[in-house]
């Protein structure tokens, strides 16, 4: 099967713009993941999707993150405007179902905020 | 929430003896627990994972074993190899988010 898209796979911006990082989840996985992944560090999770409905942001720094999952199948993550500590791995995973299900991750987009 | 924590941050081992990490969870009602692996530069793949209904699991030389009482969860590897060398990381839910332990790097040396 194919696995989870991601892209970009590297951005460089500058503090105060704004980025966008699109993921397309396995075929059929109605779960979708965000979690930012800063180095030497586990995953945090960002936001979770079931189908196009939030299941949990509550990690999510709303002032200035937004995320979209548009016909419960893609979704975009925005950040804007960006700053310093926002450098990270962006990592989207999905799974087959909600609860105890194995997370598929992505490649990941790395962003360094300069 | 949830909150998992991981020890040791940093392993090393000689190639061929065996590596254990641990990890330690809050959440009593947590009743999965996927661990996985991250080559450096890569994605985090599962290499295996345990639900709360069983004590132990093992595929080939990796052990996953599940402590309810103590709360806690830990990873064996057995004849480690040079290509064993990554990041794990464990993981434990509650039928809600999935929360990451803060990583081990583990190192074989050949």
């Amino acid at each position: 099967e194919a696995g989870v898209a991601q892209s970009p796979r590297y951005k460089i911006i500058e503090k105060r713009q704004s980025v966008a990082f699109w993921c397309n989840p396995i075929s059929g996985h109605a779960t979708l993941y965000w979690y930012q992944q800063i180095l030497g560090q586990g995953p945090k999770l960002l936001i979770q999707f079931q189908n196009n409905g939030v299941v949990d942001d509550s990690q999510l720094p709303k002032d200035r993150f937004s995320a979209e999952r548009l016909k419960g199948v893609d979704s975009t993550l925005k950040i804007q405007p960006a700053k310093l500590e926002d450098s990270a791995v962006y990592l989207c995973a999905s799974s087959l179902r909600q609860y105890n299900s194995p997370l598929h991750f992505g490649n990941g987009t790395r962003l360094t905020v300069t | 929430g949830e909150n998992v924590e991981q020890h040791p941050s940093t392993l090393s081992v000689q190639e061929g003896d065996s590596a254990v990490i641990k990890c330690t969870y809050s959440d009593s009602a947590s009743n999965y627990f996927p661990w996985y692996k991250q080559e450096l530069g890569k994605r985090p793949q599962l290499i295996i994972d345990i639900r709360s209904n069983v004590g132990e699991k093992k595929d080939q030389r990796i052990a996953v074993t599940l402590n309810k009482t103590a709360k806690h969860f830990s990873l064996h590897i057995t004849e480690t190899q040079p290509e064993d060398s990554a990041v794990y990381f464990c993981a434990g839910t509650n039928n809600n988010d999935m929360r990451f332990g803060a990583g081990t790097r583990l190192t074989v040396k050949p």
